[in-house]
């Protein structure tokens, strides 16, 4: 089964508002990272946040870490019609694999101008 | 930078032959290359892990004798899809670790090669 879980699945919002997705993971983590994929392409790194973090930040990125509740959230504030894309999160740690990424299923992001 | 290339970005092929991709570490030596498969609108799933100069693992479900993988070189490893199937039709994509497995998020990832198989 999915380590990750992302939620929604799909979000429309309009340009200049906050988006926020949501991440749930099953088994202990090293550390859980977020990606954006634009369609077609490879993955974009976009942030890292560690087990014994609870949150950080990268720019209009902010990344929170729940490790009681298994689950992270990204938001991107004031959206820009270039942050159309699918965001996915990855951990890794899990069942002594801690050198394998297991992703999650995605959100799919759509920034109306 | 530690940037990943692919080649090819796309091929087309026809069902019962074999195709061949490969992923380049560019400006760093990777002594582990991951490859990854995503059908479209879904997420990826790991295929295998190769290790430079050993036998590549591979994930459960996937058939080892399909997708051929040679890490033969610290900035190369290929993926051989044989008798490929339209079913193979799908976005593969590579990622190199700069370090032997204990680091995960040292994985720089390629742009990703489309299969269409007819």
């Amino acid at each position: 089964s999915q380590q990750g879980e992302e939620d929604p699945q799909a979000l429309s919002i309009q340009e200049g508002e906050n988006a926020t997705m949501n991440c749930s993971y099953k088994t202990s983590i090293n550390n859980l990272q977020w990606y954006r994929q634009n369609s077609g392409r490879g993955l974009v790194h976009l942030i890292l946040i560690r087990s014994n973090e609870r949150e950080k930040h990268s720019g209009r990125l902010r990344v929170t870490l729940d490790t009681s509740k298994k689950s992270s959230s990204l938001l991107i504030t004031a959206s820009r019609a270039a942050d159309t894309a699918s965001y996915f999160c990855a951990t890794d740690g899990s069942g002594g694999s801690n050198y394998k990424l297991t992703f999650g299923k995605g959100t799919l992001l759509t920034v109306n101008p | 930078g530690a940037v990943v290339s692919q080649h090819p970005s796309r091929v087309i092929c026809k069902s019962g032959t074999s195709v061949k991709i490969e992923c380049r570490s560019l400006d760093f030596q990777a002594t582990t290359m991951f490859w990854y498969r995503q059908f479209p609108k879904q997420s990826l799933m790991l295929m295998a892990t190769s290790n430079e100069g050993s036998k590549a693992t591979y994930e459960q479900g996937v058939e080892k004798d399909k997708f051929l993988i040679n890490h033969a070189s610290l900035t190369l490893s290929t993926l051989t899809v044989t008798s490929a199937h339209p079913e193979d039709s799908s976005f593969y994509i590579c990622s190199a670790s700069k370090l032997p497995g204990t680091s995960a998020y040292e994985q720089y990832f390629g742009p990703g090669t489309r299969l269409t198989v007819t």
